[in-house]
């Protein structure tokens, strides 16, 4: 079954360290993916879009994510943490031709002073 | 600007009642969807609208039912058949073909049943 998987419920890093959020996809070719953020009692915000070509993808805030067919897999980054950072995190992919978005079940980022 | 207004921010609803909740979109976005928050769960499509006058069925559409008279509006109505509504719900919409593009979210509506 085509499915986006967050394995982390939870994650919890000190300001100032590297951040990386795991996403992996369950589909036989390659998905368009991307990654919102969502600030507590807010909407989603898209942070960044993969489609094709290089697989290393910038967004904004200073996040990164990089596709990886071999692992089915597109964790975000980001080099250094913020304290406004913290919110929760979604995975995202379009699968085949339908109009339905899958949605991973989030990761919760906290971050130490 | 351009976005997506939802209404209300909240909601209080006694057992039994129907509520409506608004999606207004000024994108001029073909397609408009609605998706379920709960804690640790993601989010969960409860219907689509590709065009005016046409909607689907998501993943949890019993108990929902909306409209698509409009195509900057797509309202949601939560009926005292939804067994579970108390939840965040979220109006989100989009353009271009079937499966590409970036879906653009309102703020959201947190229902509350008493």
């Amino acid at each position: 079954a085509q499915s986006v998987t967050q394995p982390d419920i939870h994650i919890t890093v000190s300001e100032g360290a590297s951040l990386e959020l795991r996403c992996n996809y369950s589909y036989g070719a390659t998905p368009y993916l991307f990654w919102y953020v969502q600030s507590p009692g807010q909407g989603l915000q898209l942070l960044l879009k993969y489609f094709s070509g290089d697989t290393l993808v910038q967004g904004i805030k200073g996040f990164e994510a990089e596709f990886k067919r071999s692992q089915s897999s597109f964790n975000l980054r980001k080099p250094s943490v913020h304290w406004s950072d913290a919110a929760e995190y979604f995975c995202a992919a379009w699968m085949d031709s339908s109009y339905k978005l899958i949605f991973g079940s989030g990761t919760r980022l906290l971050v130490r002073p | 600007d351009g976005g997506i207004t939802q209404s209300p921010k909240y909601l209080f609803r006694k057992e039994g009642q129907n509520v409506t909740l608004s999606c207004e979109q000024n994108l001029n976005h073909d397609a408009m969807y609605w998706y379920r928050q709960d804690p640790g769960q993601g989010l969960r499509l409860i219907y689509y609208s590709q065009i005016v006058n046409d909607f689907q069925k998501g993943d949890i559409a019993e108990g929902y039912s909306v409209s698509r008279e409009k195509k900057e509006s797509f309202p949601l109505t939560v009926t005292s058949a939804q067994k579970n509504p108390t939840a965040f719900y979220l109006c989100a919409s989009k353009t271009g073909t079937a499966n590409t593009g970036e879906l653009f979210f309102g703020e959201g509506s947190r229902l509350t049943v008493l």
